[in-house]
């Protein structure tokens, strides 16, 4: 089946920093979506991306979907100790089942 | 509204038993997915109901897996004689119009944490 290659796998900054974390591939996808999970809770959809090359933000997010096709990146600018969670891509696989990166661990110090 | 819900929160079980996991989607959606969620791994796809449409089962692990979908809402993921390794997180997540342009937006429930001992 089709894999996402998500890094990095965990990142620990300081509070108002950015992040930076991608999503590849060697398949081709129409669709990139970026999720957030918190801890004992299910995975909550941060953005959508439909168009190669697309630049969506949402909020301090801001996500793009590569000019290959093949890859995605999540950007988090000034980040906030409300950040900390585990980042998923995800990618239509056949029809509408997603597959998901392993996932970005992010913790933010205060 | 009401969001995707799954019952129970969490479940823990002797090892050989079988037990039941429920799903209430978001009213209106057609679409409805089960995944798993072993600890610190991403998410495994299970199951995909559709509407009236016969289920892709591709992903489930064993033939000890099933899921039920009734009247196109709730459904029932059962697993039978549970095995250790069956100790996960399955989340469920439903969708508006699945397969068509923006429409592969899933949106999940909290999950159930089950462990077998």
């Amino acid at each position: 089946g089709q894999q996402l290659n998500q890094s990095p796998q965990s990142m620990f900054i300081q509070e108002g920093e950015d992040v930076s974390m991608n999503c590849t591939s060697s398949s081709i996808f129409n669709t990139w979506l970026w999720y957030k999970q918190d801890p004992g809770e299910g995975p909550v959809l941060l953005i959508a991306l439909y168009k190669a090359g697309e630049l969506t933000s949402n909020g301090r997010l801001t996500a793009q979907f590569g000019i290959t096709r093949k890859d995605s990146f999540l950007n988090i600018s000034a980040s906030i100790p409300s950040d900390v969670g585990i980042y998923f891509c995800a990618a239509p696989d056949k029809y509408s089942t997603l597959t998901f990166g392993k996932g970005t661990m992010l913790l933010v110090s205060p | 509204g009401a969001g995707v819900s799954q019952s129970p929160s969490n479940k823990v079980t002797e090892k050989g038993k079988d037990v039941e996991l429920r799903c209430d989607p978001i009213s209106g959606h057609t679409a409805l997915y089960w995944y798993r969620q072993s600890l610190g791994q991403g998410l495994e796809f299970l199951i995909y109901f559709q509407g009236n449409s016969a289920p892709d089962k591709s992903g489930l692990p064993s033939d000890r897996f099933s899921a039920e979908r009734t009247g196109g809402s709730v459904s029932t993921l059962t697993i039978q004689r549970t095995q250790q390794e069956d100790s996960a997180v399955y989340l469920c997540a439903s969708s508006s119009r699945p397969g068509l342009a923006g429409g592969h937006e899933q949106y999940f429930g909290p999950g159930t944490r089950l462990t077998v001992t």
